[in-house]
């Protein structure tokens, strides 16, 4: 049973082009996350959702738009591709409330090359 | 604002021998520290965690303490494996603030 699911797994996308990742947990946590990780591994908090709300948004460019129709989903939109767009996204989850020691569980990545 | 410093890598070790990835931070008040594994083409998985000053995380071997004085979170372990192999990412997370922030990653080699 996997816990944070994000699809599609690899993607490989002409520039200008827009694309969608998708992310669902299953552990019912309120809290959702999308990260970057660039070519050198450097991982960066683009937004976080509580609650379908939006509570971290890390000055990402508004060609990203992230949606979330319910606590367990966690969708990202990226309008008109650039190739600096070209990365691994990764969705996660975690339970806001608790203490800071608050664990955040990561999907699988989602592999974007834009060409 | 909050930050953490690893050290540069790739470390290269053979078989058997001991591990130490430093990591230190930046923070105000009083964050949670974490060890993050990237296994290669896969994604984050928690390694371990320790939430306040003088706390031991652990797991698989692996061991890091919590040192307030030192602003320090380092990672070891006594005897690495082939399979240890992987890109370690030390973070943090400070209190009202729900999100993780990560160190560059320290790529680990572990030749037989």
């Amino acid at each position: 049973d996997t816990a944070v699911s994000q699809t599609p797994k690899y993607l490989v996308t002409q520039m200008g082009n827009d694309k969608s990742i998708k992310c669902e947990q299953n552990l019912g946590h309120d809290t959702m996350y999308w990260y970057k990780q660039d070519s050198k591994k450097f991982l960066k908090i683009m937004f976080s959702y509580n609650n379908k709300e939006l509570i971290i948004n890390e000055t990402v460019p508004n060609r990203f738009s992230p949606k979330s129709p319910d606590k367990a989903h966690l969708n990202l939109h990226i309008n008109s591709l650039e190739l600096g767009d070209s990365a691994v996204y990764f969705c996660a989850s975690s339970r806001l409330g608790q203490s800071s020691g608050n664990t955040i569980y990561f999907g699988e990545g989602s592999w974007l090359t834009v060409v | 604002g909050d930050s953490v410093t690893q050290m540069e890598g790739p470390v290269t070790l053979s078989e058997e021998a001991f591990l130490t990835i430093n990591c230190t931070y930046t923070a105000t008040g009083y964050p949670s520290l974490f060890w993050y594994v990237q296994y290669p083409g896969e994604g984050l998985q928690l390694l371990l965690k320790a939430t306040k000053a003088d706390d031991k995380g652990s797991n698989k071997g692996f061991e890091a303490t919590y040192r307030k004085e030192t602003t320090s979170f380092h990672l070891e372990k006594g005897s690495v494996q082939v399979s240890d192999s992987a890109v370690y990412f030390c973070a943090l997370m400070n209190t009202g603030f729900q999100k993780l922030v990560f160190g560059t990653g320290t790529r680990l080699l572990v030749s037989p």
